[in-house]
């Protein structure tokens, strides 16, 4: 049982550069969230996704888009990276049998932007 | 959700209990009082949660003063590995849709030999 597994751990773009972040979780959850987390600082919700087929804004969602391919997997995209956008990315996901509401957090994904 | 203060950082020594803070004066009546904790970099760590009650895992306890304005979290026998970063958050009842949580910069606790 992984949990949630993104992808890739570490990247480093230049400015002006795209990338995708993925994300999957093996729990048979409904909602998925990303957050990012800058230093020193708490992490900031950006997009989440209350179910499949569903996303919505959350607090830094400017220059950032998100795709719930399906259940599994929500994926965080930067379609024009910018050295603001360096930061500590988390993946998560709520919801079972046992909904209590607890988030349950990937390992983070490391951008920088050049 | 209302707003929390936590105290910035304490240290502890291994094999005390930590107790650490949380002020919510704020809160409404409906409203969970929830603890995670950050290790290094990694993702956040789901510890304990309560409404009014005080509650106890394997890994916490958490204690909620009556009137609800602030809670404790404690670690009761503290060792190296609970050095972290803990959140403590304020968040409206779950209704089955999308968990929100707004993280602040919540306590750094360092764990000392």
């Amino acid at each position: 049982n992984a949990g949630v597994t993104q992808t890739p751990k570490f990247q480093v773009l230049k400015t002006g550069q795209s990338m995708t972040l993925q994300c999957a979780q093996d729990m048979n959850h409904n909602s998925m969230y990303w957050y990012r987390q800058d230093p020193g600082m708490g992490l900031r919700l950006i997009y989440y996704s209350a179910s499949e087929g569903t996303t919505d804004k959350g607090e830094v969602p400017n220059g950032y888009n998100v795709s719930r391919l399906n259940k599994r997997e929500f994926s965080l995209r930067l379609e024009s990276a910018a050295p603001s956008q360096t930061s500590v990315y988390f993946c998560a996901s709520s919801g079972g049998s046992a909904n209590t509401g607890e988030l349950f957090f990937g390992e983070g994904s490391r951008l920088t932007v050049l | 959700d209302a707003k929390t203060t936590q105290p910035t950082s304490m240290d502890c020594a291994e094999g005390r209990a930590a107790n650490l803070p949380c002020n919510h004066s704020t809160i409404s009546g409906n409203e969970y009082v929830y603890w995670y904790r950050q290790i290094h970099s990694q993702g956040p760590q789901y510890i304990i949660h309560g409404l009014k009650n005080n509650e106890t895992n394997e890994m916490a306890s958490l204690i909620i003063t009556e009137d609800r304005k602030s809670s404790t979290l404690i670690l009761p026998h503290a060792t190296l590995r609970d050095t972290a970063v803990y959140y403590c958050i304020v968040r409206s009842p779950f209704t089955g849709t999308a968990s929100k949580l707004t993280f602040g910069t919540g306590t750094r606790l360092q764990v000392t030999l």
